[in-house]
């Protein structure tokens, strides 16, 4: 079962900042958090991960609380384009054996 | 960087014929493939792990025997659906982690249909 926890559906005005939360209550002290997204038929695309600090990259910005068990996935100036499901997963940064289990993620819908 | 491409993007076939799926890391090395099915309105769902030149791992309830595996190289994965049903048409995506980096990069998904 995924370890998060996420609102289904979400709307957001286009050109506005769209904030996602996520819960994840029982993280463990070595698994990170990263946010895929997946538009309509096609393949989940990786949007940022971090472990305990504030993110901050080309797409977004991932901001954990200090506990670690909520974090909130920003995108500064949403467009139509952004309109997808956004998954938080928490895993074990390993290659080999840090699995990705998807759960039913957050229905971003952008509006004009 | 980070590309991952599947072949084909699309496929039709009959009830019981076999069906592969190739899954390539076209910029690095790939330690570590991951498959995963996606039915309608569903979330993904992880299949198997493969490491290269290693037996793939499967996930609780996916018959080995029916879902095919192999990793050969460290940029070339494949899924081979055999004696393939109607039940097995679904989006299957895979994705690639390794040397370059182990967050999973996703390939763009193969939407299989049995007819």
């Amino acid at each position: 079962d995924a370890k998060t926890t996420q609102p289904p559906s979400m709307d957001c005005a286009e050109g506005r900042a769209a904030n996602l939360p996520c819960n994840h209550s029982t993280i463990s002290g070595n698994e990170y958090v990263y946010w895929y997204r997946q538009i309509h038929s096609q393949g989940p695309q990786y949007i940022i991960h971090g472990l305990k600090n504030n993110e901050t990259n080309e797409m977004a910005s991932l901001i954990i609380t200090e506990d670690r068990k909520s974090s909130t996935l920003i995108l500064p100036h949403a467009t139509l384009r952004d309109t997808a499901v956004y998954y938080c997963i928490v895993r074990v940064r390993s290659s080999n054996t840090g699995k990705l289990i998807f759960g039913q993620g957050t229905t971003l819908q952008v509006k004009p | 960087g980070a590309v991952v491409s599947q072949h084909p993007s699309r496929v039709i076939c009959k009830s019981g014929t076999s069906v592969k799926i190739e899954c390539r890391s076209l910029d690095f090395q790939a330690t570590t493939m991951f498959w995963y099915r996606q039915f309608p309105k569903q979330s993904l769902m992880l299949m198997a792990t493969s490491n290269e030149g290693s037996k793939a791992t499967y996930e609780q309830g996916v018959e080995k025997d029916k879902f095919l595996i192999n990793h050969a190289s460290l940029t070339l994965s494949t899924l081979t659906v055999t004696s393939a049903h109607p039940e097995d048409s679904s989006f299957y995506i895979c994705s690639a982690a390794g040397t370059y980096t182990d967050t999973q990069y996703f390939g763009p998904g193969t939407r299989l249909t049995v007819l």
